[in-house]
């Protein structure tokens, strides 16, 4: 079963107006979140993450916002620029215990930004 | 430069035919980790390592084998590879409690016909 979910395979925007991508997860356990990026032939890279102690975190265009009764969060991008084309992947990872370091990975999501 | 180094790229074999894909890391991190990536599924955590020695199964192990005898280095066995086992992998690496932040390698492509 997949436990983090992004229901949208690719996301289509204009360069300047705000990119919005969605995950959802159904693990309660879950307690942290985080969202990578993805060039074609490079490995994933850390873009923002987030704690479940909070609802939103921001690093200059991007802001992380979480919604823990919804199991639901989203990757906003503004303003969205050519060079933020990439496969967007969310991740979930509970703290310690046996399962310490663990990602579950969402399906990931193509962002398009056009000119 | 800080990285996670991936050897080969790219590598087609064939059914049965062992195979070892290289891990290295220059960042003194105890956590090791490998993924495999398909279509439609995202990325599945194959086995990890907590440290030295230390290492156990993640959500998708059978097939593979690892092993940690140094803390830099972390390969991924495939003792007798299989079509299914066709993916991308990746490698990656962290501190203990740094959050589950992790470094990723470039990625190796196999193909196994």
């Amino acid at each position: 079963d997949q436990q983090v979910k992004q229901n949208s395979p690719s996301l289509s925007v204009q360069e300047g107006r705000i990119s919005i991508l969605n995950c959802d997860y159904t693990n309660s356990m879950f307690d942290y979140f985080l969202w990578y990026k993805k060039y074609p032939a490079e490995g994933p890279t850390f873009l923002i993450s987030i704690s479940s102690i909070k609802d939103k975190n921001e690093d200059g265009r991007f802001t992380v916002f979480l919604n823990k009764s919804a199991k639901h969060l989203s990757l906003h991008i503004v303003p969205s620029q050519p060079g933020d084309s990439a496969v967007y992947f969310c991740a979930a990872s509970v703290k310690g215990g046996t399962s310490y370091g663990k990602l579950t990975f969402g399906q990931g999501t193509i962002l398009t930004v056009h000119p | 430069e800080a990285q996670v180094t991936q050897n080969p790229r790219y590598l087609i074999t064939v059914t049965g035919k062992k195979l070892t894909v290289t891990c290295s890391q220059n960042m003194n991190h105890e956590y090791m980790s490998w993924y495999r990536q398909d279509p439609g599924l995202g990325l599945r955590q194959i086995y990890y390592s907590m440290n030295v020695e230390v290492t156990d199964k993640g959500d998708v192990p059978e097939g593979y084998k690892v092993s940690r005898k140094e803390k830099r280095n972390f390969p991924l066995i495939l003792e007798s590879p299989s079509p299914n086992q066709t993916s991308l992998y990746f490698c990656a690496s962290s501190f203990v409690g740094a959050k589950n932040i992790q470094y990723f390698g470039a990625g190796t492509r196999l193909s196994v016909l």
